[in-house]
């Protein structure tokens, strides 16, 4: 089986612009999650979707979004960046009901 | 919300020694406690992973116990290698709204070093 998939791996960007990324979750499972991990923060959570809806949401801005499609694939969308919206981005997905989550190996953002 | 505090931030042990790894929370309705490993360049892997129902759970090397009453979790590796070498996260949830659904919230990690 395929684990999670996250598009694209590394990128650059400069404040102000505003940036996508995209998750492919493990086949089968409907809910996927979304972490922001820092080296002073530690992993923080984003939020939450399943089944197209987001189910939980974390402490961010709203510049922060995300959404889900029927196929369970997941992006999250950050506009206006900042200099401190730098960090590695984490998806996770998980069998509904279990809270084990399984981790994608993140999407590495830098703002400069 | 849910507070896990996790120590020691690093923790350096000679090869076939033991790593033991304590994290407090303060949520007494959490009742999912799930350890990961990240190694460098790579996502967290769940490596074991608690209920609320049991005080502690081996797997081979690897074992976490815990303490309802007073909070806390912890993992144990005995014998240990140095691939064992990486950020260990613990994490404590409960399920929202008495549903299905789980919002875990992440320990600062621990980095541990094996020196062969």
């Amino acid at each position: 089986k395929a684990g999670v998939t996250q598009t694209p791996r590394y990128l650059i960007k400069t404040r102000g612009q505003q940036v996508t990324l995209s998750c492919s979750p493990i086949s089968g499972h409907r809910s996927v999650s979304w972490y922001q991990q820092t080296p002073g923060q530690g992993l923080q959570f984003l939020f939450e979707y399943f089944s197209e809806t987001q189910r939980n949401k974390g402490n961010f801005p709203g510049r922060f979004s995300g959404r889900q499609f029927s196929n369970s694939r997941s992006e999250m969308n950050v506009s206006t960046l900042e200099l401190g919206d730098s960090a590695l981005y984490l998806c996770a997905s998980s069998p509904e009901g279990t809270g084990e989550l399984f981790f994608g190996e993140g999407s590495r953002l830098t703002v400069l | 919300g849910e507070n896990v505090e996790q120590h020691p931030s690093t923790l350096s042990v000679q090869e076939g020694d033991s790593a033991v790894i304590k994290c407090t929370y303060s949520d007494s309705a959490s009742n999912y406690f799930p350890w990961y490993k990240q190694e460098l360049g790579k996502g967290p892997q769940l490596i074991i992973d608690i209920r609320s129902n049991v005080g502690e759970k081996k797997d081979q090397r690897i074992a976490v116990t815990l303490n309802k009453t007073a909070k806390h979790f912890s993992l144990h590796i005995t014998e240990t290698q140095p691939e064992d070498s990486a950020v260990y996260f613990c994490a404590a949830s409960s399920t929202v709204s008495g549903g299905s659904n789980y919002k875990l919230t992440f320990g600062k990690g621990t980095l541990l070093t094996v020196n062969p």
